[in-house]
């Protein structure tokens, strides 16, 4: 059974520090991989896709990296605001399945003004 | 991208009775999933709505007390049948318009159960 982790579980930074979130699967049979972002109370903002042929994706100031064969995941975010403070979850699909995703546990950040 | 509106935003239920939570979808999508976020928790699917068939449920959840209907390629249905206050979660609706595509989400169901 494929497991998410997410590490870490909470984070605290100052405003305009570059920072990175982890995830780690224990299944790398992947279709693809994809980053979210929840505010309290809100539903998911996708992110970032990446594909299992893929290497890392960026997007303005976040950039995803994507290592299959050690079942990782980074997320780096550059120049953080404020406004990125909120709960960042990553999430797996496995090759083979009706892509449905799996969860990691999540990551909630803050960023100090 | 595809944008997803879920109704109703939140609801307080007693317990026993049913709601029914819908899920609507400005385009075509070729997959839609329903999951369950418990407080405090991350994502568990609940189950895959299928087109013009039986939903595809994950292990531990069932039909009887989560029936799904998806009567076309924009739409769908989620009903939490005779509620307890364990049934308390944000319920949430996604979709993905193909194999290379994100899944995107709704803003979610907030469901209380007294």
């Amino acid at each position: 059974k494929q497991e998410v982790t997410q590490i870490p579980a909470a984070l605290s930074v100052p405003e305009g520090e570059n920072l990175v979130l982890n995830c780690s699967f224990t299944d790398s049979a992947i279709y693809n991989l994809q980053w979210f972002r929840q505010d309290p109370g809100k539903g998911l903002t996708s992110l970032l896709l990446i594909q299992s042929s893929q290497r890392e994706q960026t997007s303005g100031r976040l950039n995803a990296s994507l290592d299959k064969s050690s079942g990782r995941s980074t997320l780096y975010i550059a120049a953080s605001q404020p406004g990125d403070s909120a709960t960042y979850l990553c999430a797996v699909t496995l090759s083979g399945s009706a892509r449905q995703l799996t969860f990691g546990s999540g990551t909630q950040l803050t960023v100090l003004p | 991208s595809a944008v997803i509106s879920q109704k109703p935003s939140r609801d307080i239920c007693q317990r026993g009775t049913s709601l029914t939570i819908q899920c609507q979808v400005d385009s075509q999508v070729t997959m839609m999933f329903w999951y369950r976020q418990q407080p405090g928790q991350s994502l568990t699917l609940i189950a895959t709505a299928n087109q013009g068939s039986e939903a595809t449920y994950e292990s531990g959840f069932v039909i009887d007390k989560f029936p799904i209907s998806r009567p076309n390629l924009t739409f769908s249905t989620l009903t939490v049948s005779n509620m307890s206050p364990e049934d308390s979660s944000i319920y949430l609706c996604s979709a993905t318009q193909g194999t290379h595509q994100p899944q995107h989400f709704g803003d979610g169901t907030r469901l209380s159960i007294l």
